[in-house]
């Protein structure tokens, strides 16, 4: 069964500081989504990779397939990067189905 | 570009009643899909919608049926509600299947049935 992990659940931290949020994977998968949830409800997606690393902004997303591990990296954290923030892999045998993480709930301080 | 639009953004319902919910996107994109949110749960998929033409049962798809109306636009219809509906709903579309493309998604519609 493809199953999906993030860590941590709930994460709390003061403005400025890096912040690392993980996600792993049982089985083989082509790419990873990461996705981020505003306070607000909208959603909205911030990566799809499937090796290496990409960046856009304060956001560095990486991936291991090898070890089905990826991270979400976010630089010089600010308060409006507090949001949920998901990763989903596609369902084996499936083109169009993801399997979710459960999320993690990031808060920033000011 | 308005990306994907849904309408309403709210609705309350009396059980038994129906309603459509409405989802268009203007990205010319190939596949679209329903999820559902519930408190606590991840999303989870009611219906998708490959290509213009065709239609699919996701994860939870009882209760609820679908039109893929033309390429923009893909509605979700509750033909008789019922309080384990209430959910936030979210319309997605990708340009190709999930596993090549992000997924771009609609605000939400927040529906209750009492």
């Amino acid at each position: 069964k493809n199953e999906v992990e993030q860590s941590p659940q709930n994460l709390t931290a003061q403005e400025g500081e890096f912040i690392t949020i993980n996600c792993s994977y049982s089985v083989g998968i082509s790419a990873l989504h990461w996705l981020q949830q505003h306070p607000g409800g909208g959603i909205v997606s911030l990566f799809m990779l499937s090796s290496g690393k990409k960046k856009h902004g304060r956001l560095i997303a990486t991936i291991n397939i090898q070890e089905k591990h990826s991270s979400l990296h976010i630089t010089a954290s600010h308060p409006r990067d507090s949001a949920v923030y998901i990763c989903a892999v596609p369902v084996q045998d499936s083109n169009y189905q993801l399997i979710w993480g459960a999320g993690t709930k990031l808060i920033i301080k000011p | 570009n308005a990306g994907v639009t849904q309408t309403p953004k709210f609705q309350v319902l009396k059980t038994g009643q129906s309603m459509t919910l409405q989802c268009a996107q203007d990205m010319n994109h190939n596949s679209m899909y329903w999820y559902r949110q519930d408190p606590g749960m991840g999303l989870r998929l009611i219906y998708y919608s490959a290509s213009e033409g065709t239609t699919d049962k996701g994860e939870v798809p009882n209760g609820y049926n679908v039109s893929r109306l033309n390429k923009r636009e893909f509605s979700l219809r509750l033909e008789s509600a019922a309080p384990s509906q209430t959910s936030v709903y979210f319309c997605a579309s990708s340009e190709e299947r999930v596993r090549n493309s992000p997924l771009h998604f609609g605000n939400g519609t927040r529906l209750t049935v009492t």
